[in-house]
């Protein structure tokens, strides 16, 4: 399994761009990369996703270098409401049925007003 | 429609007592997952199914069964419930699709005294 690493917590002022980094050094031909929001006393919501190079929605944008060794979750202009848990997993989707992910402890982000 | 629903919400049990956490889908997706998570912890797997009539150990599935008897069904049991089992459980299912991402619940929170 792919290990990722994020920064435990951040901080951002309101309508800043917040941009979360997360390390998958061993990450597999195969993986993808997923970024999920997690609110408290809720169930992860899914945010993005991405193979390479960069990939928007109408919630975030996701940014994958050349060696996909990184990804870089970027928020545009936050809101308090964007305050939550952010997981970046790296996994085989669809291999035999057995989502190879494993959920980290996720970037806590607090928007300050 | 609405997606994965989780039973109950909320449970206390005394330690040894047994209990079944139901979870439904109604996106017909083949894979379901069980999760716990743990205060300021990620989400780790439990159990999981890629089809009606098969499940499959995660990462901790040691003091838990399950069952997937029909599709949209995916049962999690506690035998002899231990006050390590105390957490927030986390169900989901996702599609066969190679970019399917994984629709949560809304958890159930577990108590065991």
């Amino acid at each position: 399994l792919a290990k990722t690493t994020q920064p435990i917590s951040m901080d951002s002022y309101e309508g800043q761009e917040v941009n979360i980094t997360c390390s998958h050094n061993n990450i597999a031909t195969n993986d993808y990369i997923t970024w999920y929001q997690q609110f408290p006393s809720q169930g992860p919501r899914f945010i993005i996703q991405g193979y390479k190079t960069k990939v928007t929605n109408e919630v975030a944008s996701l940014f994958i270098p050349a060696d996909r060794k990184s990804s870089t979750l970027s928020l545009p202009r936050v809101s308090l409401s964007d305050t939550a848990v952010y997981y970046c997993l790296v996994g085989d989707i669809g291999s035999g049925g057995y989502q190879k992910v494993t959920f980290g402890t996720g970037t806590k982000l607090q928007v300050i007003p | 429609n609405a997606g994965v629903t989780q039973t109950p919400k909320f449970r206390v049990l005394k330690t040894g007592q047994s209990m079944t956490l139901l979870c439904a889908q109604d996106m017909n997706h083949e894979y379901m997952y069980w999760y716990r998570q743990d205060p300021g912890m990620g989400l780790r797997l439990i159990h999981y199914s890629v089809g009606e009539g098969t499940t499959a150990k995660g990462e901790v599935p040691d003091g838990y069964n399950v069952s997937r008897l029909k599709k949209q069904n995916f049962l999690l049991g506690l035998e002899s419930a231990a006050p390590s089992q105390t957490s927030v459980y986390f169900c989901a299912s996702r599609g066969t699709g190679s970019t399917d991402t994984q629709y949560f619940g809304p958890g159930t929170r577990l108590t065991v005294l």
